[in-house]
């Protein structure tokens, strides 16, 4: 069976700096990973995903993520952030073949100050 | 706008009250979902229909029963709740295929007291 974790539950940085979100998977079979942003108060929205090719993926709002197969992780990036980006983000993994069931992690809220 | 409507936005019920949460999807998808989402954990995939069709059900308790009368519309129907039931409920629908990207609505923000 397929799982997400993404390590930190938190993180807190300042407008400008560059921020990194993690996200390990494990999983028996090939995967799709997937990050989402969920702003206050409303549902979620597609960041970026990975299915094959590059493993440098690139998203909307200037984020990236970087698939490493051998460490099963889908680390989210974004080298400098506003405060508008502050919101909770998931990692979510779908195993091949299985295109509806996303398993997501438990999230990372984002805070970004001043 | 996301293309996908939630009502209501927040819904407050006794454990004792029938009610429903609508979705709908102006994106002409043809898969649609029900997610769970408490604080602290995951989301929680509930039921989907493909092509109206309930293609999963994820062991949920028979208070929650859905209904799919067409592509765009997809409805939860709610009786005899318990106060572990009050989370953010989340509809999201897709094309139906291989990976396609599942958009999500707002949520109801459900209370059950």
């Amino acid at each position: 069976a397929q799982s997400v974790t993404q390590l930190d539950s938190q993180v807190p940085v300042f407008e400008e700096a560059p921020v990194e979100l993690r996200c390990n998977y494990s999983s028996s079979v090939s995967v799709y990973l997937f990050w989402y942003v969920q702003y206050p108060n409303q549902g979620l929205q597609l960041l970026l995903k990975y299915l094959s090719g590059s493993t440098l993926v690139k998203g909307i709002n200037g984020f990236e993520a970087e698939f490493n197969k051998s460490q099963t992780s889908f680390h989210l990036r974004k080298p400098s952030v506003h405060i508008s980006d502050t919101a909770e983000y998931f990692c979510a993994v779908s195993e091949g073949g299985s295109n509806y069931k996303l398993t997501f992690g438990k999230g990372t809220l984002l805070t970004v100050n001043p | 706008e996301t293309g996908v409507t939630q009502t209501p936005r927040h819904l407050v019920m006794g454990m004792t009250n029938k009610k429903s949460l609508k979705c709908e999807q102006h994106l002409g998808h043809n898969a649609m979902y029900w997610y769970k989402q408490s604080a602290k954990k995951p989301l929680e995939l509930m039921f989907v229909y493909n092509f109206k069709e309930q293609t999963e059900n994820n062991s949920v308790p028979s208070r929650f029963s859905p209904e799919c009368p067409n592509s765009s519309h997809l409805f939860l129907h709610l009786h005899t709740l318990q106060p572990e039931d009050s989370a953010l409920y989340l509809c999201a629908s897709s094309q139906a295929g291989v990976v396609e990207t599942q958009y999500f609505g707002p949520g109801t923000r459900l209370l059950v007291l």
